[in-house]
């Protein structure tokens, strides 16, 4: 049974588009949210977390629905420099310090 | 901040033998750290959780004895993959966790080749 599924893609969008990607977890008990991206052959590296109210940095907005078990991931604007993997994450039950994350969606914004 | 370091950074080794590998974090103190797996194109999964000065608590199938783990400071945890065979062959990345707080730091990864 998968806790957190995502979308792999690819996603393959030219520079400047909106593109956005949906996780869903099933652990209703999950607290707490993450994006990450992972470059090729590198480690994941924090891009945002997710708060409840939702939140922006930047061409980067991150929303949860707790109803429907979902977060987002909004990319406006999209760069060369955003392709990369995207894995969001979400906590385990009961406040639990453990992070479980999805396979990952690629994207690659082409000039 | 934030910046956690992992040594070596790729090794190539014969089955059989052994392979350490640190984790440390640099500019904070990780009361946490975690050990992650990853094959490709596969998601990241969790071996074990590494607590300063107590037992690693490891994941479902993931064998204590092969995969050892240390945590003896507050900076630094360890991984030995014991007796390595080739499916050992991953990419092994850390994550470390400072008190109080649930975001997780990763460290550049080691790429693991048993030849």
């Amino acid at each position: 049974r998968k806790e957190v599924e995502q979308d792999p893609g690819p996603f393959n969008v030219p520079e400047g588009a909106t593109v956005a990607f949906n996780c869903t977890y099933s652990n209703s008990a999950s607290q707490s949210f993450f994006w990450y991206r992972q470059d090729c052959r590198k480690e994941p590296k924090l891009l945002m977390s997710v708060y409840s109210s939702g939140n922006e940095d930047g061409r980067f907005t991150a929303q949860l629905n707790r109803a429907s078990q979902y977060i987002s991931l909004l990319i406006r604007d999209s760069k060369l420099s955003d392709s990369a993997t995207y894995l969001c994450a979400a906590s385990e039950a009961g406040g639990s310090e453990k992070l479980v994350f999805g396979k990952g969606t690629k994207l690659t914004v082409n000039p | 901040g934030a910046v956690v370091s992992q040594h070596p950074s790729w090794v190539i080794c014969k089955s059989g033998t052994s392979v350490k590998i640190e984790c440390r974090s640099l500019d904070f103190q990780a009361t946490t750290m975690f050990w992650y797996r990853q094959f490709p194109k596969q998601s990241l999964m969790l071996m074990a959780t590494s607590n300063e000065g107590s037992k690693a608590t490891y994941e479902q199938g993931v064998e204590k004895d092969k995969f050892l783990i240390n945590h003896a400071s507050l900076t630094l945890s360890t991984l030995t993959v014991t007796s390595a065979h080739p499916e050992d062959s991953s990419f092994y990345i850390c994550s470390a966790q400072a008190g109080g707080t649930e975001t997780q730091y990763f460290g550049p990864g080691t790429r693991l080749l048993v030849l």
